[in-house]
């Protein structure tokens, strides 16, 4: 059984600029979702996918989206960064239905400078 | 809204002494509670759900609507206890993999 991973491990990028993390879901899970985790925090919500479509948002803003694909991996794009969207990335992936547990990602380390 | 409270950052214990790691949360509804737990140089993992009602590495909570609790107790602690541990809530009905953590607790088990 493949787990959950995400690329790239860690990435630095100016204020301004766009940038995208990949997430591979474990097999046999057809739902992917993204948490934000900044330095001494909790992982916070930021969106689920399910069928190619998001079906659930945390509190974060239009410049946060993603995509899920037909073998169900899924990108995260932030635009316009922000000094503080330096965090921790999680992906997690899990099976719509059910009492399917989360299964998450080591994360990507993103650097805003 | 929910909200999740993890009152201690860091919890320091000798091997073999009781732990109670403490979690208290706000929600109106019905909520689901989850403690997961990362190990060093690990990812987050799932230790044990409330609805279950089972006892994972030794671990247990039980949920106290009255007091809005999910403590999680050990009754002897293990050196490769020592991981941080957050406290997450679901509600049951709405996004499934929407989950509210707490800040986390670090356990530290020293000899």
């Amino acid at each position: 059984e493949t787990g959950v991973t995400q690329s790239p491990t860690h990435l630095i990028k100016t204020r301004g600029q766009q940038v995208t993390l990949r997430c591979s879901s474990q097999s046999g899970h057809n739902t992917v979702s993204w948490y934000q985790q900044a330095l001494g925090q909790g992982p916070q919500f930021i969106f689920q996918y399910y069928r190619e479509e998001e079906n659930g948002r945390g509190n974060f803003p239009p410049r946060f989206s993603g995509l899920q694909f037909p073998n169900y991996s899924s990108e995260l794009n932030v635009n316009a960064l922000e000094l503080d969207d330096s965090a921790l990335y999680l992906c997690a992936s899990s099976f719509q239905g059910g009492d399917s547990p989360l299964h998450f990602g080591n994360g990507t380390r993103l650097t805003v400078t | 809204a929910q909200r999740v409270t993890q009152p201690e950052k860091l919890l320091s214990v000798f091997k073999g002494a009781p732990v109670e790691l403490k979690c208290n949360y706000s929600y109106s509804g019905s909520p689901e509670l989850f403690w997961y737990v990362q190990y060093s140089r690990q990812r987050l993992q799932l230790l044990l759900r409330h609805i279950s009602r089972e006892s994972i590495k030794g671990f247990t909570a039980d949920l106290n609507k009255g007091e809005t609790s999910f403590h999680l107790k050990k009754p002897f602690a293990q050196e490769e206890d020592s991981a941080m541990y957050y406290c997450a809530l679901r509600p049951y009905t709405g996004t499934a993999s929407k989950l509210t953590f707490g800040t986390g607790t670090r356990l530290q088990v020293t000899l």
